[in-house]
């Protein structure tokens, strides 16, 4: 089973507002990632989580704080966002964060900020 | 830091014919290169890869090529069906360092099959 699961599928939210993605895996992954996707645009790396700890921040604003309360799951807490962080936030999860591994990918969950 | 080009980033192809992505990246010491399918709405989708001992990989209509000393690698999709219809990218993994390693995608291809 790759299957890597994200709540909601849809989140629309004002400037404002706290809210929370939730990401989950059942696949014994060790390493999560959050990635950020605009319109006709690769996906970019926000976050890296290796055996439940923060490997990789890629400069992401402090408006965006992620969470990793165990190896099945992921968070990522919204907070005081811009219209311009409307997107569809991904995440994904490999075996490992340390080596070649495949990546496989969540949904997503649309984010729209108002 | 990996830069990756891809080219084309449109490409449209008769139902039948065969479709050729290219990909070129920058770090000689990158040695994992994905290829991901997106259609419109959802998630990049994993349709093969390959690692850097290894020159050549298929998997039914779909293949791909790797060309270390050049620093390039290719997806072959061939007699393309218009459900082959999606956005492709092309990625590279490379070491970020503390132990590390991250995708870097390239800007994808936008790939539509005429019936």
């Amino acid at each position: 089973d790759t299957e890597v699961t994200q709540t909601p599928k849809h989140l629309v939210m004002g400037m404002t507002n706290k809210k929370s993605l939730k990401c989950e895996q059942h696949m014994g992954h060790r390493a999560m990632y959050w990635y950020k996707q605009k319109a006709k645009k690769p996906p970019e790396l926000m976050f890296v989580y290796s055996y439940e700890k923060l490997s990789i921040n890629e400069s992401v604003p402090s408006r965006f704080s992620p969470e990793c309360p165990n190896s099945s799951l992921l968070n990522l807490h919204l907070h005081a966002l811009q219209p311009e962080d409307s997107a569809l936030y991904l995440c994904a999860s490999s075996q490992e964060g340390t080596g070649i591994y495949e990546q496989y990918f969540g949904p997503g969950t649309r984010l729209t900020v108002t | 830091g990996e830069n990756v080009e891809q080219h084309p980033s449109t490409l449209s192809v008769q139902e039948g014919d065969s479709a050729v992505i290219k990909c070129t990246y920058s770090d000689s010491a990158s040695n994992y290169f994905p290829w991901y399918k997106q259609e419109l709405g959802k998630r990049p989708q994993l349709i093969i890869d390959i690692r850097s001992n290894v020159g050549e990989k298929k998997d039914q209509r779909i293949a791909v090529t790797l060309n270390k000393t050049a620093k390039h690698f290719s997806l072959h999709i061939t007699e393309t069906q218009p459900e082959d219809s999606a956005v492709y990218f092309c990625a590279v993994l490379g070491y970020s360092g503390a132990g590390s390693y991250q995708l870097t995608f390239g800007k994808g291809t936008k790939l539509s099959v005429i019936p």
